[in-house]
């Protein structure tokens, strides 16, 4: 199975700042990398697809990138609406598997 | 617009079986790469795929830790997919999500509390 870590497991940052999030495969994957935002009980939401790829109606404040085992997600100003956990996901085998999430707080 | 609707909250007994519905509408179900899959959440914990149905085919891919206990099919003529998980324990309290994947999981459920307990 193909492991997926992120990292930090933890963020504290500040309204307006730029934060990355380092997600690593435990052997390449190509691009098939998802990032999801999740909020305390509400179902995860897909921001970026295949690494680099904006879902549709989320903010281009979002960004992706990456290829084969490394891969980061970008928020380039961080909004209050903005903290919350963010988990990553490769679906480039079976069994799809997920980093362990990284919780964004505000500092 | 998609959506896929699941069934209510469950509270069962150590032994038991459950079974979760998804209602996918906004699309066509059984299209050809509209694969439905399982997620769950256990509380204050991450995500983790439990498998995946193909509503065309019924074809199925399980995670290897719910082969024998978890079976998903589905009923194309009312855009249903089901989740059945037998011989329940309590680590098996989470949250259950169906998920539609395009490229990502594009589309999620609103997620279905199944509580175990004696």
């Amino acid at each position: 199975d193909i492991q997926m870590t992120q990292s930090p497991s933890s963020l504290s940052a500040s309204v307006g700042d730029r934060v990355s999030i380092t997600c690593r495969a435990s052997q390449s994957i190509g691009t098939w990398l998802a990032w999801y935002q999740q909020k305390p009980g509400k179902a995860p939401n897909l921001l970026i697809y295949t690494a680099s790829n904006l879902e549709s109606g989320v903010s281009s404040r979002f960004s992706g990138s990456g290829f084969g085992t490394e891969f980061t997600l970008t928020i380039s100003s961080l909004q209050p609406d903005d903290f919350a956990t963010y988990y990553c996901q490769h679906y480039n085998s079976f069994p799809y598997t997920f980093g362990q999430g990284t919780k964004l707080e505000i500092k | 617009q998609v959506q896929l609707v699941q069934s209510g909250a469950e509270v069962k007994q150590p032994g038991a079986s459950v079974r979760v519905s998804c209602k996918a509408s906004g699309y066509t179900f059984s299209a050809y790469n509209r694969h439905i899959h399982w997620v769950r959440q256990a509380p204050g914990q991450g995500l983790e795929w439990m498998g995946w149905i193909n509503p065309n085919t019924g074809g199925t891919k399980y995670a290897q830790k719910f082969q024998g206990r978890v079976t998903m099919t589905r009923d194309t003529s009312i855009s249903t997919a089901y989740m059945d998980l037998s011989r329940l324990i309590s680590d098996d309290t989470a949250i259950y999500y169906c998920v539609r994947e395009v490229s990502g999981f594009d589309s999620w459920g609103q997620g279905t509390l199944v509580t175990v307990s004696s």
